[in-house]
Parts: structure tokens; sequence; C-alpha cells
């Protein structure tokens, strides 16, 4: 089946070290994202990808750093730079980046920084 | 301000009911979509408008763009519609509301 996981769905880290959540799609989609939900927010754009071996900042992407070497592989570092990395983390693809496209999510990954 | 601003935030229904959440945005957008986040985490697209209505089984999604208005419709709702539903307005990249929480009880 097509899709978007993500792994693992919950994650612990003791504060201070680094930490890489995976995001694989297989939908043959150019554009990959990733996002950020804390309780009572809106989601918030990490940063995101238009094409293999490119990405932009998003709104809040300090602390955060990302990759794109293949089409279908996205991963999220969050360092010791972000001062509050527990949320809950979301990872999605579209075709493109027009505001036309719908965007397929992953099923998330739960951070949790003690 | 917020862009995006969706009411009411929580919402309990009795199986049946008519349900509608609503979403008023203050920037220019050239598509709206709603969400559906079910309660373990995961989000479906349920429908991208940029005018008029769409109709898809029970919901219902309809947009003013000269009103930067849109709602969403759930008729004969059901315990399975629970969940938190986002609007996100798209200029380019989306520009999410907060949710709405709606529990719809047997």
């Amino acid at each position: 089946d097509g899709g978007i996981t993500q792994s693992p769905k919950y994650l612990f880290r003791k504060e201070g070290q680094n930490v890489t959540l995976s995001c694989e799609q297989n939908l043959n989609h150019d554009a990959m994202y990733w996002y950020r939900q804390d309780p009572g927010q809106g989601l918030r754009l990490i940063y995101y990808s238009q094409i293999v071996n490119d990405f932009q900042k998003g709104d809040i992407a300090e602390g955060y750093s990302v990759s794109r070497e293949k089409k279908e592989s996205f991963p999220l570092t969050v360092t010791s730079a972000q001062k509050n990395p527990t949320a809950f983390y979301l990872c999605a693809s579209s075709t493109g980046t027009s505001a036309y496209n719908e965007q397929f999510f992953g099923p998330g990954t739960r951070l949790t920084v003690l | 301000k917020n862009e995006v601003e969706q009411s009411p935030q929580n919402l309990t229904a009795q199986e049946g009911e008519f349900i509608t959440i609503n979403c008023s945005y203050s920037v220019g957008i050239s598509a709206l979509h709603w969400l559906q986040q079910h309660p373990g985490g995961g989000i479906v697209s349920l429908f991208m408008l940029s005018s008029g209505k769409k109709k898809h089984g029970r919901l219902i999604a309809t947009i003013n763009i000269q009103e930067k208005h849109s709602s969403l419709h759930i008729t004969a709702s059901h315990p399975r519609d629970s969940a938190v539903y986002i609007c996100a307005v798209s200029q380019g990249n989306l520009i999410f509301g907060k949710g709405t929480k709606l529990s719809v009880k047997p």
C-alpha cells in the first residue's frame, strides 16, 4: 500500500541529546514537510522540501535540521539547541507545493525529552 | 491575532445530530483545506476548497471567499465521527487553525 511511515511512534530522549525522526513515503511525491503540534496549538511548519537535495526553513526551524538525499526519505533531527523539543511531530508529502495540492500525513512521532 | 480561527474549540453532540464547525481567516488564500485528526494522531484530508461547496458522504464543506469563511457540516453524526477537525488555508504553505474537538455520544 502507498503511504507515509514515521518511526518510532513514541520516542524518549534525555535532555541534551540529538534525536532523528524518520519519515519515508512511497507515493512518489516530490514535496515533503515536517510539522510540529503542541497542545492547544495549530500545526506549525518546521522544514519543507520541494525536491531532492533541496529544502527550505519553515516558521520554526531553529534547533532542527533536515536532509533530503532520496526522494522517499526526509529525516528530521531535533538538536540539543531546540529549547522545547517535547511535542508531536508529523511528516507529510504532496505531489507539489501548489496551494491546491493535497498533503498526505504520516501517523506522527511523539517525542518526549526527559 | 491568529490568521485562522475555528469555532467552537470543543463540541459535544448526541448521535444523529447535525454538526457545524466554522473557520474564519484573515489572509488572502488560494485554497482552504479541512482535515480530520484521529485520537491516535493520524491526519487525513477531507476536502480542498477554492470556491462553493463540496460533499462527500455525510460531510459537506462550504466556503465564502468574500466573507473569508468556511463551514464543515456533518449530517447524522455518529460516534465514529469523534475527532479533531482542522481548518487550514493555503497561500502556498498551509496555515492551520487550532482545531475543533468533536465528541459524538451514542
